[in-house]
């Protein structure tokens, strides 16, 4: 059972335009999202958050947004740039207290050509 | 301030025999986690602690992979006998909700 669900599995991107990556999601229960960068031989690298009571966080270069109806999220990296070509991985949370199990999708490998 | 440090990077056994991963969290991180990721797929989670006690180990193959915190710091996990489906890179990390993982110690079982 995929609980969280990241359809694309590659993206391929010019150097300069807009990265969208996105992230769909079936548990109602979810209510803390994240997204994290890999780079190849490195552990997961964390990227932005957002609550469910925003629709919208910014950091830099990247936006998260968030469709609570529609139980989906996604990821704005603009401009995006070389150095961005990883894969990202969308995780879910169910706030419990300190517990903050995190269930993840199963990334989208972005390429940024020059 | 030190990241999440685990031992060994890489790991070649034979299946059905033993093997032990380790961990170091971020200083004061209360909560550690040890993450599985199979190629192609996110990271899953094994066991949660919180301190020294399990908070979740529900999707722990418990008849032969087993996992310590001792003292609430450093953390071990041992999988024995391993199975060729246990090859993956097992992934620690700490601290709450935006936390930061080790770069995995990566297992292949022939």
């Amino acid at each position: 059972d995929q609980q969280v669900k990241q359809n694309s599995p590659s993206l391929s991107v010019q150097e300069g335009r807009i990265s969208i990556l996105n992230c769909d999601y079936t548990n109602s229960m979810f209510d803390y999202f994240l997204w994290y960068k890999k780079y190849p031989a490195e552990g997961p690298t964390f990227l932005i958050s957002i609550s469910s009571i925003k629709d919208k966080n910014e950091d830099g270069r990247f936006t998260v947004f968030l469709n609570k109806s529609a139980k989906h999220l996604s990821l704005h990296i603009v401009p995006s740039q070389p150095g961005d070509s990883a894969v990202y991985f969308c995780a879910a949370s169910a706030l419990t207290g300190t517990a903050s199990k995190l269930t993840f999708g199963t990334g989208t490998r972005l390429q940024v050509t020059l | 301030e030190a990241g999440v440090a685990q031992s060994p990077r890489y790991k070649i056994i034979e299946k059905r025999q033993s093997v032990a991963f380790w961990c170091n969290p971020i200083s004061g991180h209360a909560t550690l986690y040890w993450y599985q990721q199979i190629l192609g797929q996110g990271p899953k989670l094994l066991i949660q602690f919180q301190n020294n006690g399990v908070v979740d180990d529900s999707q722990l193959p418990k008849d032969r992979f087993s996992a310590e915190r001792l003292k609430g710091v450093d953390s071990t996990l041992k999988i024995q006998p391993a199975k060729l489906e246990d090859s993956a890179v097992y992934l620690c990390a700490s601290g709450n909700y935006g936390y930061t993982f080790g770069s995995g110690t990566r297992l292949t079982v022939v």
